[in-house]
């Protein structure tokens, strides 16, 4: 049983280069979220979808972009990577909507933009 | 909007109790979780409250006053192996949001 899985594990990349972060799920849920994670800030929601083709901002999406084509799969583009996009970005995945049932994290990806 | 409050870090001796305070302001509301995250990990689920009143898992307890914005995760018994950050979550419209975290640092 995978869960979640996330890719690649650690990033290192240059300012202004595109760089896409892969989050895949092996339970068929619904509901897929990428978070970042920074100190001082805890965890904060970047884009969400409730299904497939379904997607919306959350609390911080300027310079990313989602898309979600399959229930599986929920990819994260930085389409011109900054030094403050350094981060540990989580994808997580519920059965339902996110105040309603329990998310479900990936191991994460420690992006370095240089 | 939401604004969600907890302390930054707490010290506990092992064997001990030590209980997390989150407060809370919200313009909805679904439920209140808290995870656990250890250092270089992925948060991991403990406990979600809907309902005021408290829920208990173990060694861990969760407690939540809705008409106050208020609740608390109850950790006894504590080991080695709980020093880690908890991080309460405020559901609501969809979405969870995170308060900063708690460090609890747990010393022999």
């Amino acid at each position: 049983d995978a869960g979640i899985t996330q890719s690649p594990r650690y990033k290192i990349t240059e300012t202004g280069r595109q760089v896409t972060l892969m989050c895949h799920q092996t339970w068929s849920h619904s509901y897929m979220f990428w978070y970042r994670q920074d100190l001082g800030h805890g965890l904060r929601l970047i884009y969400y979808s409730a299904a497939a083709d379904i997607t919306d901002k959350g609390e911080v999406p300027d310079g990313y972009v989602v898309s979600r084509s399959k229930t599986e799969n929920f990819p994260l583009t930085l389409e011109s990577a900054t030094r403050s996009q350094t981060s540990v970005y989580f994808c997580a995945s519920s059965e339902s909507r996110a105040g309603a049932d329990e998310q479900y994290f990936g191991p994460g990806t420690r992006l370095t933009v240089t | 909007g939401q604004n969600i409050d907890q302390p930054t870090e707490m010290t506990a001796t092992e064997g001990a109790i030590v209980q997390i305070n989150c407060t809370y302001q919200t313009s909805g509301f679904n439920g209140l979780f808290w995870y656990q995250q250890h250092a270089g990990e992925a948060p991991t689920f403990l406990s979600y409250n809907v309902l005021d009143g408290l829920e208990e898992k173990g060694r861990f307890s969760s407690f939540l006053s809705r008409s106050k914005g208020y609740s608390y995760l109850l950790l006894k018994e504590l080991q080695m192996k709980d020093s880690a950050s908890y991080l309460c979550a405020v559901g609501s419209w969809g979405k969870l949001q995170f308060g900063a975290g708690t460090q609890v640092v747990v010393t022999p």
